[in-house]
């Protein structure tokens, strides 16, 4: 069963705009990571943000982490058409849970150009 | 190319007929996952390895599946009688590290059609 979900589930912008995605989830993690993935391709890893940080850049990138709400943001700047896809979020749980990414059911971004 | 590699990209078989899939890590990973992606889902883990050792494996993983990584290096993901449910995206991921700094880097994956 899928960890947590991403809201919303589908984003659609104008070229130059930006775009938040946001993520929940139920149980204790070590960290967090954002994918992208392009329509039947496989995933491309954008960021890791581990639980004792609050935010984090990449280039365009902000993600940020809120272990007391169990939420997430990936906020994307400045978008461009090539940054339509989909965007999973997926935490890696304490020990407990093992050692695999849970995964939500992603947002599909569409970027307008 | 020294990213996550899977062979074959897409496979087409019968309901019944059995299949493997073979992923190759980056070689200095010595984790490997095996997830399972069905369309408009995100990715359902099935099974890890750590080396050769298989660590954990999902209940998703019936009795049909089984997943070898024989000598620390690549690994492979059979289907014995294939089922028209088993048609889905197969990814492999490989890891270096573990904890807090386990960034898992993702194959193309291999698209299975059941019909």
């Amino acid at each position: 069963s899928q960890q947590g979900e991403e809201d919303p589930q589908a984003l659609s912008i104008q070229e130059g705009e930006n775009a938040t995605m946001n993520c929940s989830y139920k149980t204790s993690i070590n960290n967090l990571q954002w994918y992208r993935q392009n329509s039947g391709r496989g995933l491309v890893h954008l960021i890791l943000i581990r639980s004792n940080e609050r935010e984090k850049h990449s280039g365009r990138l902000r993600v940020t982490l809120d272990t007391s709400k169990k939420s997430s943001s990936l906020l994307i700047t400045a978008s461009r058409a090539a940054d339509t896809a989909s965007y999973f979020c997926a935490t890696d749980g304490a020990i407990e849970y093992g050692n695999k990414l849970v995964f939500g059911a992603g947002t599909i971004l569409r970027v307008k150009s | 190319d020294t990213g996550v590699s899977q062979n074959p990209r897409h496979k087409i078989t019968k309901r019944g007929q059995n299949v493997t899939f073979r992923c190759d890590p980056i070689s200095e990973h010595n984790r490997l996952y095996w997830y399972r992606q069905t369309l408009g889902q995100g990715p359902e883990f099935l099974t890890y390895f750590q080396n050769e050792a298989q660590l954990e494996k999902s209940r998703l993983l019936s009795d049909r599946f089984s997943a070898e990584r024989p000598k620390g290096s690549f690994s492979t993901l059979e289907i014995q009688r294939t089922e028209q449910g088993d048609s889905a995206m197969y990814l492999c991921a490989s890891s270096q590290r573990q904890g807090a700094y386990n960034e898992q880097f993702f194959g193309p994956g291999t698209r299975l059609t059941v019909l």
